[in-house]
């Protein structure tokens, strides 16, 4: 089954506003977690990643909230932006075996 | 600079007919992946190596065989190729599981 799970395939946030995209994991085991942003046809680019030994990182206007009790992790982008318009991808992973595992995908959408 | 080579970019198979996808990498990687990409379902792992010469299954590996001949190649090998492999298929390679994977481009495969 799907390990990775992102629940809501969409959003629309106004320019300026804070985008949220969330992510649940089934193994826990998993002590790697990644976003991902990916554009039609093109392979994609990691945006911010964390291991499991913090709760949250920042990198300018990302940041990842990690909550290991629920098995759930989200990304957090502040001022979006219209060219935020992706489609974003969470992705999870353990250590030994290193198997690396992605969810559906959510597309953000960021009006002007 | 580090690369992630996928040959062909694209490919038209016959149902029934078998089909190599090649991936390369200058990295000097340990881990590989192959993820399909098809709508409504983002990312999924199909086969994936931390080693050369052995492969390990990932979340849908049924209809696939995935060959490490050295550290940097890893094809992924379709014996009889069905209409439902219809996909874009990416190859990724990471150093560590602490690491994020480095993409290849994709290939769009279509099953006729």
């Amino acid at each position: 089954g799907q390990q990775v799970k992102q629940s809501s395939p969409s959003l629309t946030v106004q320019e300026g506003g804070i985008s949220i995209l969330n992510c649940d994991y089934e193994n826990d085991m998993f002590d790697y977690f990644a976003w991902y942003k990916k554009y039609p046809d093109n392979s994609p680019t990691l945006l911010i990643s964390v291991r499991s030994n913090v709760d949250k990182r920042e990198d300018g206007r990302l940041t990842v909230f990690l909550n290991k009790s629920g098995k759930h992790f989200s990304l957090h982008i502040t001022a979006s932006q219209p060219e935020d318009t992706a489609v974003y991808l969470c992705a999870a992973g353990a250590g030994t075996g290193s198997k690396l595992s992605f969810g559906k995908g959510a597309k953000l959408t960021v009006s002007p | 600079e580090a690369a992630v080579t996928q040959s062909p970019r694209s490919k038209v198979a016959v149902t029934g007919g078998k089909v190599t996808l090649s991936c390369h990498q200058t990295n000097n990687h340990d881990y590989m992946y192959w993820y399909r990409q098809d709508t409504g379902h983002g990312l999924r792992l199909i086969h994936y190596s931390y080693v050369a010469d052995s492969t390990e299954k990932g979340d849908i590996p049924d209809g696939y065989k995935a060959s490490r001949p050295s550290q940097e190649n890893f094809s992924l090998i379709l014996e009889l190729a069905s209409l439902s492999q219809t996909a874009v298929y990416f190859c990724a390679s990471r150093w560590d599981p602490n690491q994020a994977p480095l993409f290849g481009e994709g290939t769009r495969l279509s099953v006729l």
